[in-house]
């Protein structure tokens, strides 16, 4: 079985601070992916990033970052100099890997509020 | 291009009737998915199209729920004698194909049964 924990439920920061938000995974496939997807007030689930499990090295985007490491079964997501505009439920989710499965499980989400 | 898109935005219905929602993935993705967001679940994985392969349903909740995919393409969720415990926003994504492929998300329907 597939399980994704987001541990944080609310997160509150102040404009420029930055943010980690925490994501740790249980699956027993030795292949898989990770994803993290934001979801703003309109709505919309918008892709942010995604991660095979052959692949730990760690990378930046803009300001975005983020850490997996398959010892402790952690994909974690750092905001850097956070925006308004990044205020969002930011949902961390696990896909079996394989041709013949499609399905997301996903965490339970963290809220981000950014505060000018 | 156009992203994924869903029909209606929001739907009301009472309870004991029957409702569709549509989703019309991006074009060329030969893989579509339907998932289910409510309070006290989260968000859930319904069911899930690829190609011409017999659909994975093992996400539907009951019988009462159903999805077919016409034509490769459009795909239709049906909900037959609405419950209460059904109102929840359901959200179609899309793939180019499985494995790799991410999962774009179209805006959602927001279902209320009364």
């Amino acid at each position: 079985a597939q399980k994704v924990t987001q541990a944080q439920t609310e997160i509150s920061v102040v404009e420029k601070e930055d943010v980690t938000l925490d994501c740790v995974y249980e699956t027993r496939d030795t292949t898989y992916y990770l994803f993290w997807y934001k979801q703003p007030p309109s709505g919309e689930l918008v892709f942010l990033i995604r991660r095979n499990s052959f692949d730990e090295q760690n990378e930046i985007s803009g300001r975005y970052s983020w850490n997996f490491q398959k010892s402790t079964s952690s994909f974690n997501f750092t905001i850097t100099a956070s925006q308004v505009v990044d205020s969002a439920v930011y949902f961390c989710a696990l896909r079996p890997g394989g041709t013949s499965y499609g399905k997301l499980t996903f965490g339970q989400g963290t809220i981000l509020t950014v505060h000018p | 291009g156009a992203g994924v898109s869903q029909s209606p935005s929001n739907k009301v219905t009472e309870k004991g009737k029957d409702v569709e929602l549509r989703c019309d993935p991006i074009s060329g993705h030969t893989a579509l998915y339907w998932y289910r967001q409510s309070l006290g679940q989260g968000l859930e994985f319904l069911i899930y199209f690829q190609g011409n392969s017999a659909p994975d349903k093992s996400g539907l909740p009951s019988d009462r729920f159903s999805a077919e995919r016409t034509g490769g393409s459009v795909s239709t969720l049906t909900i037959q004698r609405t419950q209460q415990e059904d109102s929840a926003v359901y959200l179609c994504a899309s793939s180019l194909g499985s494995g790799w492929d991410t999962q774009y998300f179209g805006p959602g329907t927001r279902l209320t049964v009364l």
